[in-house]
């Protein structure tokens, strides 16, 4: 079973609607992220979150909000859905050691027509 | 945190040493050099990190100047398989705050 899960793979949606991206891991970390990815374009940061009670913005955090509902589980929502957010979305989480590196999903291939 | 610059492509001959630069100038002294990479539009994944040391681990090794102001990612024997994106990051060990930039794509040719 892989580390961290994202539900679903691929969604298509329409403009407006609300849509919630699940992301649960079996790490037992703390510390959760969520990425977006534009075609030929790197990883930017939504937001994160380095406990339960901690839920921090990134640098692209307008028009989505996270709910970290237990340490294994972090939901992205678009709250009304508009076709630029159309991309992919990654989730990843890491542990607290020096040591520890960043485990990504496999992604959420989100299309917002 | 620093940032990095690194060439948006190159190319690499099966077999071959695949030599990746990175340049991060304005790394701070406790701030780690991460290696991370993505194949297609899989999830990102950890190759290897290092702060002052040379490192080597069983997919790559890491070579750090002594100003730290630049690194090399070395995979030994590319092979097709290596064909993806990677990514240079440099954070305070674990802390993933901000964005992965625009990566190298690296593609080995038979």
């Amino acid at each position: 079973d892989a580390d961290v899960t994202q539900t679903p793979r691929n969604r298509i949606t329409k403009t407006g609607k609300r849509i919630m991206l699940e992301c649960s891991q079996t790490k037992g970390h703390d510390r959760m992220y969520w990425y977006r990815q534009d075609p030929g374009l790197g990883l930017q940061l939504i937001y994160y979150s380095f406990d339960v009670k901690d839920i921090n913005k990134g640098e692209i955090s307008d028009g989505y909000s996270v709910s970290r509902q237990a340490q294994a589980k972090f939901s992205l929502s678009l709250e009304s859905a508009i076709p630029n957010q159309t991309a992919l979305y990654f989730c990843a989480t890491t542990g607290s050691s020096y040591n520890s590196p960043l485990h990504f999903g496999n992604g959420t291939r989100l299309t917002v027509t | 945190d620093a940032k990095t610059t690194q060439p948006p492509s190159m190319d690499c001959a099966e077999g071959r040493a695949a030599n990746l630069p990175c340049n991060h100038s304005t790394i701070s002294g406790n701030e780690y050099v991460y290696w991370y990479r993505q194949i297609h539009s899989q999830g990102p994944q950890y190759i290897i990190h290092g702060l002052k040391n040379n490192e080597t681990n069983e997919m790559a090794s890491l070579i750090i100047t002594e100003d730290r102001k630049s690194s090399t990612l070395i995979l030994p024997h590319a092979t097709l398989r290596d064909t993806a994106v990677y990514y240079c990051i440099v954070r305070v060990f674990n802390d993933y705050k901000l964005s992965f930039g625009a990566g190298t794509t690296v593609t080995v040719r038979a």
